[in-house]
């Protein structure tokens, strides 16, 4: 079974508009960390948001918040106010075992976003 | 503050070359990764070191893969021999040593091996 899910390929979006970019994940460790990076056509991979399992908000980071919701598994990134700078790949990420030490990020296989100007 | 920082940023060599990747961590960082990311497989974590030591080595595709941390702010990544197959973008990250931290990612060094 897949551990992280992104199930968008792709996502055309109008400029200004806020955009959902799903995730759900997989894990029966009660400790846990979700991620989302950006990585624009340059190449580089940019952190944007985390979500500890045991967070009792969802986080926001400026225009990036995450809707958490645990019992369904899913850490949906929403972005709001969408701008032509935000059109990237969007990776989804989970860190498992936080407590145990464990290190491994395993990836999603992404969702392009395309913003329309 | 200066991010990670990996070298070269592109690479093309022929095939039967060694080839070597370098990444300077974040300074204080006590975890370094290294990633390799394809179309066909994505994001691969491959090795990665805590407090120098290598952990966890069980990404590394082949013998023909090694990597060491000789300190905290040095760490290569050598392939010998490079194969066609091996063309990719690798992705040194570092993080530190704490349960919230997240991983911070150099540019990348993008490798083509004709």
């Amino acid at each position: 079974a897949q551990k992280i899910t992104q199930t968008q390929p792709g996502m055309f979006v109008q400029e200004k508009e806020a955009v959902t970019l799903d995730c759900t994940y997989d894990t029966s460790d009660p400790s846990y960390g979700l991620f989302w990076y950006k990585q624009p056509s340059s190449g580089e991979m940019i952190f944007l948001i985390y979500q500890g399992s045991y967070d009792q908000q969802n986080a926001t980071e400026g225009r990036y918040s995450l809707n958490f919701q645990k019992a369904r598994k899913s850490a949906n990134l929403v972005i709001s106010a969408s701008q032509l700078g935000d059109s990237a790949m969007y990776f989804c990420a989970m860190r498992e075992g936080l407590v145990s030490g464990n290190e491994k990020l395993t990836f999603g296989t992404g969702t392009r976003l395309t913003i329309i100007p | 503050d200066a991010g990670v920082i990996q070298s070269p940023r592109h690479e093309v060599t022929e095939m039967g070359q060694e080839v070597t990747l370098r990444c300077k961590p974040i300074s204080g960082h006590d975890y370094l990764f290294w990633y390799r990311q394809t179309m066909m497989r994505g994001l691969e974590l491959l090795i990665y070191f805590n407090n120098n030591v290598p952990i966890d080595d069980s990404g590394m595709p082949e013998d023909r893969f090694s990597a060491k941390m000789p300190n905290a702010s040095f760490s290569t990544l050598k392939i010998q021999p490079s194969e066609p197959r091996d063309s990719a973008v690798y992705f040194c990250a570092s993080r530190r040593g704490r349960i919230r931290e997240t991983q911070y990612f150099g540019p990348g060094t993008r490798l083509l091996v004709l």
